[in-house]
């Protein structure tokens, strides 16, 4: 049974700029969370993706998107970056359900200059 | 929403002692309370979780006690040892959330042999 595995592992844009960031749920998982996590503090809830569709959202703006895919997988794209979307950007998945375990991959280090 | 706060903000214990980090909820309808281990530069991995209708929880060194009615519960680690060294998350799941988990702000726990 594989991980959660997530790319790329650090990435570097400057402000204005678009990023896409990957997820790989853990096999026979099918709901995937993102969640941001900025230094020193707690992860914060962005999206969760449950079938293919959004099912639920936190405080942040619309230029933070996702997708997920058949397969499970996820994405999750952000438009218009700006310096204090620099963080880990973590993935976690689980198998459907309010209250499943959510298991977390090793994150995106995302650095905006 | 719910808010979750968590104590201390750091802990150092000699290796053999126990440590214990506390976290209250403000939301009565969560039901679900994780726990999260974070080393540096990794994801964030689940070392226990205890559900509302249970009172205490033990893996081997390490337990989980929920008060609902006092809204609080705790992690307590005993025999601490070196490579208990990280930062430890609580985490609470209101029923109606879809899962999304809502952090403490965690606790750098420092074992010292």
């Amino acid at each position: 049974e594989t991980g959660v595995t997530q790319s790329p592992t650090h990435l570097i844009k400057t402000r204005g700029q678009q990023v896409t960031l990957r997820c790989s749920s853990q096999s026979g998982h099918n709901t995937v969370s993102w969640y941001q996590q900025a230094l020193g503090q707690g992860p914060q809830f962005i999206f969760q993706y449950y079938r293919e569709e959004e099912n639920g959202r936190g405080n942040f703006p619309p230029r933070f998107s996702g997708l997920q895919f058949p397969n499970y997988s996820s994405e999750l794209n952000v438009n218009a970056l700006e310096l204090d979307d620099s963080a880990l950007y973590l993935c976690a998945s689980s198998n459907g359900g309010i209250q499943e375990t959510q298991y977390f991959g090793p994150g995106t280090r995302l650095l905006v200059l | 929403g719910e808010n979750v706060e968590q104590h201390p903000s750091t802990l150092s214990v000699q290796e053999g002692d126990s440590a214990v980090i506390k976290c209250t909820y403000s939301d009565s309808a969560s039901n679900y309370f994780p726990w999260y281990k974070q080393e540096l530069g990794k994801g964030p991995q689940l070392i226990i979780d205890i559900r509302s209708n249970v009172g205490e929880k033990k893996d081997q060194r390490i337990a989980v006690t929920l008060n609902k009615t006092a809204k609080h519960f705790s992690l307590h680690i005993t025999e601490t040892q070196p490579e208990d060294s990280a930062v430890y998350f609580c985490a609470a799941v209101p029923t109606d959330s879809w899962g999304k988990l809502q952090f403490g702000a965690g606790t750098q726990v420092v074992v010292t042999p």
